[in-house]
């Protein structure tokens, strides 16, 4: 089965900008596996961000962006911010019904 | 405004049947599937499974020999059953409704914590 591969770990100073990757084992990521981010804070459900690889879900700054960089899902936060600090996980559809998830990656900003 | 209630048991022996239900209140999930997904402590989500209001499903492959996700579409509730738990099956279980149009959750339920004990 495909897997969907995110970095660990990640920091950013406040202010300052990042850009998460969500890649495919199987090969690149496209819109045709409509990536999506999801932002967790740990004992809490997900928290839509990012669909249909660029769709800010409703009530989601602007400082958060979503994109195809090269053969990767991307999440970009310009700005970044304290309360952006939590983890956020990519899910690629890799067809068939399926729905993979991306290992997710810790957001420290300081 | 649509919301998603769960409940399920919470604490399961190992080899016994995990069941959880989760309803859709506020509204229907037509034109939606509404999903699956569980959190092991510490670890990250993992899609389990989905089902449409026609009861068509989709699976993990790695879970889907034990998994059973059905639908009451009369209670607008839907299903999860997770066979032959082991302490591995431990997590957090999140209800989703899944966009078909862009894939994607849009929605999700507050999650049930399962523990299995062996």
């Amino acid at each position: 089965q495909a897997v969907v591969t995110q970095v660990p770990s990640f920091s950013v100073s406040p202010g300052g900008t990042i850009t998460l990757t969500c890649a495919l084992s199987s090969g690149s990521v496209s819109n045709a596996h409509y990536p999506s981010w999801y932002q967790q804070t740990p004992g809490q459900a997900p928290r839509t961000i990012i669909y249909n690889t660029n769709i800010r879900s409703s009530g989601v700054p602007d400082r958060f962006s979503g994109s195809i960089l090269g053969n990767k899902a991307a999440l970009t936060i310009t700005g970044a911010q304290a309360d952006d600090e939590r983890d956020y996980y990519c899910v690629l559809y890799i067809g068939s019904g399926i729905s993979v998830f991306g290992g997710g990656t810790k957001l420290t900003v300081l | 405004q649509v919301q998603l209630q769960q409940w399920g048991a919470g604490l399961l022996k190992s080899s016994e049947t995990l069941s959880l239900t989760c309803a859709v209140s506020g509204g229907s999930f037509s034109g939606y599937y509404c999903s699956w997904i569980r959190q092991s402590p510490g670890k990250g989500l993992e899609w389990i499974g989905e089902i449409n209001r026609s009861g068509s499903t989709n699976y993990n492959p790695a879970l889907k020999s034990r998994v059973t996700i059905s639908v009451d579409t009369s209670k607008n509730q839907f299903f999860l059953r997770m066979s032959s738990v082991t302490a591995a099956d431990t997590a957090v279980y999140f209800c989703a409704r899944a966009s078909v149009v862009t894939p994607h959750f849009d929605l999700w339920g507050r999650g049930t914590r399962v523990t299995v004990s062996s």
